[in-house]
């Protein structure tokens, strides 16, 4: 498998504050990119995605960002709320010459009410 | 309702026994995937299908094996060759390989 961390970065941000989420990216070949956010105990639900051909999309409350150059993705949260506690994994994939998507090892928010 | 559903959803199983894992979607989606999640991490895909009567190895199908006889059906099963099978695992389907992918909940297989 690609990109298996053991141990979840952690990041913990007070509620009503904006949450930067990161992730680096490790095939340059990759053309399309999604979030998900997945609660415990549960499968991963769609976020937002972007393709390689915008640097910018915006969400209701989120937006990513990408920088091909540096191979980096960020998911923006607006307002965080306690509902928004969850794991939150990167992917990346091609769209052509196979199937190749790889999920990133995730990372744990944590909103303090 | 729309969706993919896994099925049970706590599973337990002794040592040496192969299992089915099923998984159902009435999304009218072609591509379907496996994912094992173990705790603390991230997905690793076992088997992916792109359509009906194919599917592909992912990164970790050793001891696992799947059949998509079905447009709507892709189940695993675990087999005895799995050393360690005790994990979360999460089945998705898409409407293509590069769309996003909606995942059931999840089955969690523990072996006892």
């Amino acid at each position: 498998g690609e990109s298996v961390g053991l141990h979840l970065p952690t990041l913990s941000v007070q509620e009503g504050d904006n949450s930067i989420i990161n992730c680096a990216y490790s095939n340059s070949a990759s053309d399309y990119f999604i979030w998900y956010k997945q609660e415990s105990g549960k499968g991963p639900q769609f976020i937002i995605d972007i393709r390689s051909n915008m640097d910018k999309r915006q969400g209701q409350r989120v937006t990513v960002l990408l920088n091909k150059t540096v191979k980096h993705l960020s998911l923006q949260i607006a307002a965080t709320q306690p509902g928004d506690s969850a794991v939150y994994f990167c992917a990346e994939g091609e769209s052509t010459g196979g199937f190749k998507t790889i999920f990133g090892a995730g990372t744990r928010l944590f909103v303090k009410a | 309702d729309g969706g993919i559903t896994q099925s049970p959803k706590y599973l337990f199983r002794k040592e040496g026994q192969n299992v089915t894992l099923s998984c159902e979607q009435n999304l009218n989606h072609d591509a379907m995937y496996w994912y094992r999640q173990d705790p603390g991490q991230g997905l690793r895909l076992i088997y992916y299908s792109q359509i009906v009567n194919d599917f592909q190895k992912g990164d970790i199908a050793e001891g696992y094996s799947v059949s998509r006889e079905k447009k709507e059906s892709f189940p695993l099963t675990v087999t005895s060759a799995q050393k360690n099978p005790t994990a979360f695992y999460l089945c998705a389907s898409s409407i293509w390989v590069d769309t996003e992918a909606f995942f059931g909940q999840g089955t969690r297989l523990t072996v006892v």
